[in-house]
């Protein structure tokens, strides 16, 4: 069973960046799609962006497209989440979660998640 | 894109109770609906798989059913540990979550 642990949240001003990671480790991610998820305080899950196992493929919520960028690294086994021009609506917790198959063309149920990691955006 | 519609946003119930949830699709989805349960401060934990396939590990207690744009969710004997929220996903035109059910005592 694969363990995820996302890294990099905090505090930032508005318009300001941020990158998020999510290091895997006890299985390989290399044939997974893999998709960042955020739960503002007190609020439901938003999807906000998936990748393919190989990463050829990119999928953005519309709240956040041309400002986040998703990527991976198979060789770290690691994922990875750009936020640029942070707003404070962004702030939330921020989960990274393991597609059962590879994420494309279309996603599967999202069957591993990390613990989250809170981003807060504010002045 | 696709919107997911839960009912009801709270549901209040005892221990024992049979419970029902209840997600609408803004359009077809066939069979691609995800059932998850999250507690407070916890990632979420999938349950339900393909509008009805149970998870390895879940209670049989628990149990999906729907197609096409209605699906509910449905635990049929309430336990403790069953209070929780509870988000259903779809996963055919990327992803969408519902706005979440919240099953308190």
């Amino acid at each position: 069973q694969v363990q995820l642990v996302e890294s990099g949240g905090g505090v930032v001003q508005p318009g300001r960046s941020l990158r998020l990671s999510c290091a895997a480790s006890g299985d390989t991610l290399r044939w997974n799609g893999m998709h960042w998820v955020r739960q503002a305080p007190g609020k439901g899950l938003e999807w906000v962006a998936g990748i393919s196992y190989d990463g050829n493929n990119k999928y953005y919520a519309e709240s956040v497209r041309g400002r986040f960028t998703i990527s991976r690294d198979n060789s770290k086994n690691t994922l990875y989440l750009q936020m640029d021009s942070l707003r404070p609506e962004d702030t939330a917790v921020y989960y990274c979660a393991k597609d059962r198959f590879g994420g494309f063309p279309v996603p599967r149920e999202f069957d591993s998640w990390g613990q989250g990691t809170l981003v807060t955006v504010s002045s | 894109d696709i919107q997911m519609t839960q009912s009801p946003s709270t549901l209040s119930a005892s221990v024992g109770d049979r419970v029902t949830i209840t997600c609408r699709a803004s359009q077809s989805i066939s069979s691609w609906l995800a059932w998850y349960q999250q507690k407070p401060g916890k990632a979420p934990k999938l349950l339900i798989y393909k509008a009805s396939t149970l998870e390895n590990g879940v209670p049989s207690r628990f149990s999906g059913s729907g197609s096409g744009t209605e699906f509910a969710l449905t635990i049929s004997s309430l336990q403790p540990d069953d209070f929780a929220t509870y988000y259903c996903q779809q996963h055919s035109s990327y992803s969408t979550f519902g706005q979440g059910t919240k099953v308190e005592i």
